[in-house]
């Protein structure tokens, strides 16, 4: 079965600063993996995702991940935080069955990142 | 324009009530999905309707029924409320029916129906 860990809840940052929110996760085919936000009383939107080729993807707002086979972690990224950057974060995973047909997307538990001004 | 909308936004009920919450997207996606947010903020998939077939998660009990009139709607139904569904429903879309169009396919999401049942 496939799972999504973010083992932090809550990730506060000062704005200026580098920030990392962690996700690790588990599948049994090829990882197809993504990055959602969701800002108070909104649906949550894409950010980035990677499927084959760079480790290093790009997203909206500045984000970037790192996708790392050996550690099946997905960490998110950015340079230097804003304050308009805080809101939840959700990290996500799918992949193919062997029937061939795509499992259903399975969310992390999703983390709180504040950045503080 | 929306791509993703549902109606209503906010939605309060009694227990025993009968309710229903629709969703269309205008992206021309050929997946449709509800997902319930709980207080904690846990997401989990309910249902995915791809290419007519519906995708029931067996957690879900039988008192929610999705139904799709077309490929660009997907409502859903609920029977006989209880107070643990109160939540926030989410409708989403993506694009690609088959197995790595589908799974590589990033979800637009609608804006969210919260529904209190009392």
């Amino acid at each position: 079965a496939q799972s999504v860990a973010q083992p932090e809840d809550q990730v506060n940052v000062a704005e200026g600063n580098p920030l990392t929110v962690k996700c690790t996760y588990s599948v049994s085919g090829n990882p197809y993996l993504f990055w959602y936000v969701q800002y108070p009383n909104r649906g949550l939107q894409f950010l980035l995702k990677y499927i084959t080729g760079d480790n290093l993807v790009k997203g909206s707002y500045g984000f970037e991940a790192e996708f790392n086979k050996s550690q099946t972690s997905f960490h998110l990224k950015k340079p230097s935080a804003l304050v308009s950057d805080s809101a939840l974060y959700f990290c996500a995973v799918r992949d193919i069955g062997s029937s061939g047909s795509a499992r259903q997307l399975t969310f992390g538990s999703g983390t709180q990142l504040t950045v503080l001004p | 324009d929306t791509a993703v909308s549902q109606t209503p936004k906010y939605l309060v009920t009694q227990m025993g009530n009968d309710k229903s919450i629709k969703c269309e997207q205008n992206l021309g996606h050929d997946t449709m999905y509800w997902y319930k947010q709980d207080s904690k903020k846990f997401l989990k998939i309910m249902f995915s309707y791809n290419n007519k077939e519906l995708i029931i998660n067996e957690t879900v009990p039988n008192r929610f029924s999705p139904k799709s009139p077309d490929k660009a709607h997907l409502n859903l139904h609920i029977n006989s409320l209880e107070l643990g569904d109160s939540a926030v429903y989410f409708c989403a879309s993506s694009q690609g029916t088959g197995g790595y169009l589908l799974a590589t396919g990033e979800l637009f999401f609608g804006e969210g129906s919260r529904l209190t049942v009392l």
